[in-house]
């Protein structure tokens, strides 16, 4: 398997703008996360689902932010508008079983730098 | 809310010695504890975990330490060896709920 893969590797763009961040699951996890990396804070769970389903979105810092998880391969994470302080690195992860009990599996991650 | 902590922002050793980093929780629901070990431009990978019924866990060169009535948990590396310098995140989590530390980065020096 190819492992989780993420697109774009990097995106710039200026404030305001709608970036669209897009995530493929490795085949058969039934369970994805979207994290957000920043030096202060380290790793953040924004958001993550179950077959699908949104689980748990608490981790979603603003209305500006959106996820999207349209069937099994694949998931996007959405800002509009973008701000630069939502510039981080995002890493879409998937597990095969639930939270806690099984290694989740990361992707490279997108940086995101919002001008 | 940081309910997972690592006080550390970074480490430096000798290769050859022991790597010690360290990581605090505050949530003592959580029942399973992960170490995760990140290269630049790459994602998070697992290193090690340890539950919360055992309080140690070893594999290779690297040891999970748990201690639960402290809830402190560390992670050590012995012999530390260039190849090990990384950023390491420390992971708190139960069925529900995985909470990342924001990271220490580990530099081994030759």
């Amino acid at each position: 398997d190819a492992g989780v893969i993420q697109s774009p590797r990097h995106e710039v763009t200026e404030m305001g703008q709608e970036v669209t961040l897009r995530c493929k699951p490795i085949s058969g996890h039934d369970y994805l996360f979207w994290y957000r990396q920043t030096m202060m804070r380290g790793l953040e769970l924004l958001i993550y689902f179950n077959n699908n389903v949104p689980i748990d979105d608490s981790g979603m810092p603003e209305d500006r932010f959106s996820a999207k998880m349209p069937n099994a391969s694949f998931s996007t994470l959405k800002i509009q508008p973008s701000e630069p302080r939502d510039s981080a690195v995002y890493f879409c992860a998937s597990s095969l079983l639930q939270v806690g009990t099984d290694t989740q599996y990361f992707g490279p991650g997108t940086r995101l730098t919002v001008l | 809310d940081q309910q997972v902590k690592q006080n550390s922002p970074s480490l430096s050793v000798q290769e050859g010695r022991i790597s010690i980093l360290n990581c605090d929780y505050t949530n003592s629901m959580f029942d399973y504890f992960l170490w995760y070990k990140k290269y630049p431009a790459e994602g998070p990978t697992f290193l090690i975990s340890i539950s919360s019924i055992k309080d140690k866990n070893e594999d290779g060169r690297f040891t999970v330490f748990l201690n639960k009535s402290a809830k402190h948990l560390s992670l050590h590396i012995v012999p530390s060896q260039p190849g090990d310098s990384a950023v390491y995140f420390c992971a708190a989590s139960n069925n529900n709920d995985m909470r990342f530390g924001a990271g220490t980065r580990l530099t081994v020096k030759p």
